[in-house]
């Protein structure tokens, strides 16, 4: 069954340097988002992705967060200068319609570590 | 205003037993879907269930059903015959159709502990 992979699992990094988490969709999807879950709380949106632009993000994602589809199979988020509180889980998501009867599709995650 | 809210922190019941996770939300936009979300320890997102807003049947799922209360505005996710394995976080998630590109917008979770 075709699936959302993320790599790293996990990444430690010090404050103020600069991290990629990188997302390979399931190849039919169109639609592709990303998430933070801060450990012990809610997933929060951050950015939505589609036809090569960003349709929408939340007020997370501020000058510091990018998203990229640089070869058209990967789909990166990138931190410029991480933060102690950009400690978080990031979930990537795809799916293949952005209405109706369809989920969005999660990888298993990327837990940021910054120190 | 919370778009979502899951009135449950935490939640037990006993193996084999069915248990009703709460969920609530608000929202203007006609056309919306409702989903759940369980999170196991180890972290990854996994899709139960989804609720469209004009279906006319509860969605079913196996041993998960979705109680689709449209007037109260409440989607409660019922587990049937619960196992140890459903321990875990439930996560309640709505979609607005209406000039959205399907994000999904999270409740706060309810942990949900089967004792044996």
């Amino acid at each position: 069954e075709p699936e959302v992979t993320q790599t790293p699992s996990h990444q430690v990094t010090q404050m103020g340097q600069e991290v990629i988490l990188r997302c390979v969709p399931i190849s039919n999807h169109l639609y592709f988002y990303w998430y933070r879950q801060i450990l012990g709380q809610k997933v929060e949106f951050l950015v939505s992705f589609y036809n090569n632009e960003i349709s929408e993000k939340s007020e997370i994602f501020d000058d510091q967060f990018s998203v990229e589809r640089p070869d058209g199979s990967n789909f990166t988020l990138k931190i410029r200068s991480t933060k102690l509180e950009d400690s978080a889980m990031y979930f990537c998501a795809s799916s293949p319609r952005a209405q109706g009867n369809t989920e969005a599709f999660f990888g298993q995650g990327t837990r940021l570590t910054v120190v | 205003a919370q778009k979502i809210t899951q009135t449950q922190p935490g939640m037990f019941v006993q193996e084999k037993e069915a248990v009703t996770l709460d969920c609530t939300y608000d929202t203007s936009d006609p056309s919306y879907g409702l989903f759940w979300y369980k999170q196991p320890s180890s972290g990854e997102m996994i899709f139960l269930i989804y609720q469209g807003s004009y279906d006319q049947q509860n969605a079913t799922e196996g041993r998960y059903s979705l109680n689709f209360q449209k007037a109260r505005k409440s989607a409660n996710l019922v587990i049937s015959a619960s196992q140890l394995g459903d321990s875990a976080m439930y996560f309640c998630a709505m979609r607005e159709d209406g000039g959205s590109q399907g994000n999904l917008i999270f409740g706060k979770g309810t942990k949900l502990s089967v004792k044996p």
